[in-house]
């Protein structure tokens, strides 16, 4: 069936050091999969997508991959800062059903 | 400023008593959407709206109601809430449902006791 998922529920890194998140999928239907970011108090908000037919996509110091052989997906933050402080999910969009399934979430938290 | 609002953002209420969270945007946005969050289950989807007058169920739509009477407002109705629907509640609004067009809301917080 449908599923996303996360490897680990919690995740702390040092500041400055890069961060990657991990996430696992089971459906190979969707068109896209996103990485959404929410900060205590506030709803998800938007950060990078990569559409199924690409290995990797880079934004503003984060990158995404995804690895349709393992059905695999991991979010990289470069030089994490205190700001990058929050809960990922990451999700699976279906355009057919303008349709979006969300995993679980991973809290990132920066030690000084 | 673009955004999409909520209200109330925090509401106890008790079982049986019909409530309306309400959600707007200003963008004129055809897609609306309604999610429900809750711990170790991340957002699903409860409801959305392709446009005015058309509106579909989520994954868990059951004790929930929408109404899409004008683009800028969807608001849900939960005509006899229960304790099972204590949740975080989220509205988001986007173009067309695209996954890098849907904007949040700040969520409505909500207990039934």
């Amino acid at each position: 069936g449908e599923s996303v998922g996360l490897h680990l529920p919690t995740l702390s890194v040092q500041e400055g050091d890069n961060s990657i998140i991990n996430c696992a999928y089971s459906n190979s239907a969707s068109d896209y999969f996103i990485w959404y970011k929410q900060e205590s108090g506030k709803g998800p908000q938007f950060i990078i997508d990569i559409r199924s037919n690409m290995d990797k996509r880079q934004g503003q110091r984060v990158t995404v991959l995804l690895n349709k052989t393992v059905k695999h997906l991991s979010l990289q933050i470069a030089a994490t800062q205190p700001g990058d402080s929050a809960v990922y999910f990451c999700a699976e969009f279906y355009s057919s059903a303008s349709k979006i399934i969300f995993g679980s979430g991973t809290r990132l938290s920066i030690r000084p | 400023e673009a955004q999409v609002t909520q209200n109330p953002r925090y509401l106890i209420t008790v079982t049986g008593k019909k409530l309306t969270v309400t959600c707007s945007q200003n963008m004129n946005h055809e897609y609306m959407s309604w999610y429900r969050q809750d711990p170790g289950l991340g957002l699903r989807q409860i409801y959305y709206s392709m446009n005015v007058e058309v509106t579909d169920k989520g994954d868990v739509p059951e004790g929930y109601k929408v109404s899409r009477k004008e683009k800028r407002n969807f608001p849900l109705i939960l005509e006899s809430p229960s304790p099972n629907q204590t949740s975080l509640y989220f509205c988001a609004s986007g173009l067309g449902g695209g996954a890098d067009t849907q904007y949040f809301g700040p969520g409505t917080r909500l207990t039934v006791l």
